[in-house]
């Protein structure tokens, strides 16, 4: 099946600070989308974003299929971003496959 | 708008024992699928269900089972628990689906119901 990883697996900032982070994908994907899953668990869609550029406020994503990745922008950073992000893909009809994700914690 | 609902929060049970949880879709979804995240990892396919009939299952026993009733909600069933059944077990609806556990529009979680196996 498609193989996804993400980059870097932690990461620790200072509020304010800009981050981007990575997913790598082994094929040609259908769907990919970004989450954002808060330390009490709640999962949260950030993007649906199979190819190329979205804005939501301070996150950007940014997906290049035929590159087989995607990155997602965290700009001026704040402690709520806290969690892990994650990315998950479908390529074909396979089933919807999430990285093991990246871990943010923001520092007051 | 309701979003999704996952019923109960947390669970205790013991091994041997059967289990039940259930879920609402957003309203208009009529996809629903199962997702077990155990520490540490990304959510796992479990199954989808689509208009009422399955589309796709994960790599899971049959110890496991799901359906989908007519007002879209959900019911994932779990027989015979054993310790590694312990997980947060997420449900996620959609507009639409392209079987098998693929979707063609944004996948929206519930909060989740904890299951601790002892």
């Amino acid at each position: 099946g498609i193989q996804v990883e993400q980059s870097p697996p932690d990461l620790i900032l200072q509020e304010g600070a800009n981050s981007t982070l990575r997913c790598n994908f082994s094929d040609s994907v259908n769907n990919l989308q970004w989450f954002h899953q808060n330390p009490w668990g709640q999962l949260i869609n950030l993007f649906y974003i199979p190819s190329g550029t979205k804005q939501n406020g301070r996150l950007s994503a940014t997906t290049v299929a035929t590159e087989r990745y995607s990155l997602l922008y965290i700009s001026s950073s704040q402690t709520t971003d806290s969690g892990v992000y994650f990315c998950a893909v479908t390529s074909g009809y396979s089933t919807l496959t999430f990285g093991k994700g990246t871990m943010l914690l923001v520092s007051p | 708008d309701a979003g999704v609902t996952q019923s109960p929060t947390h669970l205790i049970k013991t091994r041997g024992q059967q289990v039940t949880l259930r879920c609402s879709p957003i309203s208009g979804h009529k996809s629903v699928s199962w997702y077990q995240q155990v520490l540490g990892q990304g959510p796992q396919f479990i199954f989808q269900y689509y208009e009422k009939e399955e589309r796709g299952r994960g790599n899971f026993p049959d110890r496991f089972s799901a359906r989908q009733f007519p007002n879209y909600s959900s019911e994932l069933n779990v027989n015979a628990l054993l310790l590694g059944d312990s997980a947060l077990y997420l449900c996620a609806s959609s507009l639409a689906s392209t079987g098998g556990g693929s979707y063609n529009s944004p996948l929206h979680f519930g909060n989740g119901t904890r299951l601790t196996v002892t």
